[in-house]
């Protein structure tokens, strides 16, 4: 079975200093993965994502992600973290043909000024 | 463009009562989805459709049915309310074809 495993529960990063949350992933096949952010109250929005081709992918936001096959790993990175980025993210692995997505536990990033 | 609908945004329900969360979508998209969220777990699927006329379960499908008459609409239904169903409920979808699920902004749902 599918599942994604997000190991950091919260992560605090100075405003102006870099990001990365950890994302590992378990599926049989070549995996559809994207990130996507929640801010509080609110629904879930498309970072970026990744199914083929190039393994570091440009997100919105200023956000990036590196696919690591040999890891089963799908890292999400900021070079440097504004304010606005305080919300709590999701990576999911897409499965069965993408027709359902299953989500990590999510990680919620708390920014100090 | 609307993108996805979801109705009532709040609801508190009494233990044993029956509703439906909406969900529509303006997007002509053929896959949809109903998760719902609760802290330190993630999203969990409920029930998924691939089209009209096709559903399936999901993760956690006990409690809730669903139907799928038309590409626009997939509401969840409740059977008989339970305090365990408290939760917040996204419906999402999609043109399948790894573009990414389009989420609509929740229902909180208590149960008393």
């Amino acid at each position: 079975a599918q599942s994604v495993t997000q190991p950091d529960i919260h992560i605090t990063v100075s405003e102006g200093a870099s990001l990365e949350l950890r994302c590992n992933y378990s599926y049989g096949a070549t995996p559809y993965l994207f990130w996507y952010v929640q801010s509080p109250g609110q629904g879930l929005q498309l970072l970026l994502k990744y199914f083929s081709g190039d393994t570091l992918v440009q997100g919105i936001k200023g956000f990036e992600a590196e696919f690591k096959r040999s890891q089963s790993s799908f890292n999400l990175r900021k070079p440097s973290v504004h304010w606005s980025d305080a919300a709590e993210y999701f990576c999911a692995v897409g499965a069965q043909g993408f027709q359902k997505l299953v989500f990590g536990t999510g990680t919620r990033l708390l920014v100090s000024p | 463009n609307a993108g996805v609908t979801q109705t009532p945004k709040f609801q508190v329900l009494k233990t044993g009562q029956s509703m439906t969360l909406q969900c529509a979508q303006d997007m002509n998209h053929e896959y949809m989805s109903w998760y719902r969220q609760d802290p330190g777990m993630g999203l969990r699927l409920i029930h998924y459709s691939v089209g009209a006329g096709i559903t399936d379960q999901g993760e956690v499908p006990n409690g809730y049915n669903v139907s799928r008459s038309t590409t626009e609409d997939f509401p969840l239904r409740l059977l008989s309310a339970a305090p365990s169903q408290t939760s917040v409920y996204f419906c999402a979808s999609s043109s399948g074809q790894g573009l990414g699920y389009t989420f609509g902004s929740g229902t909180r749902l208590t149960v008393v």
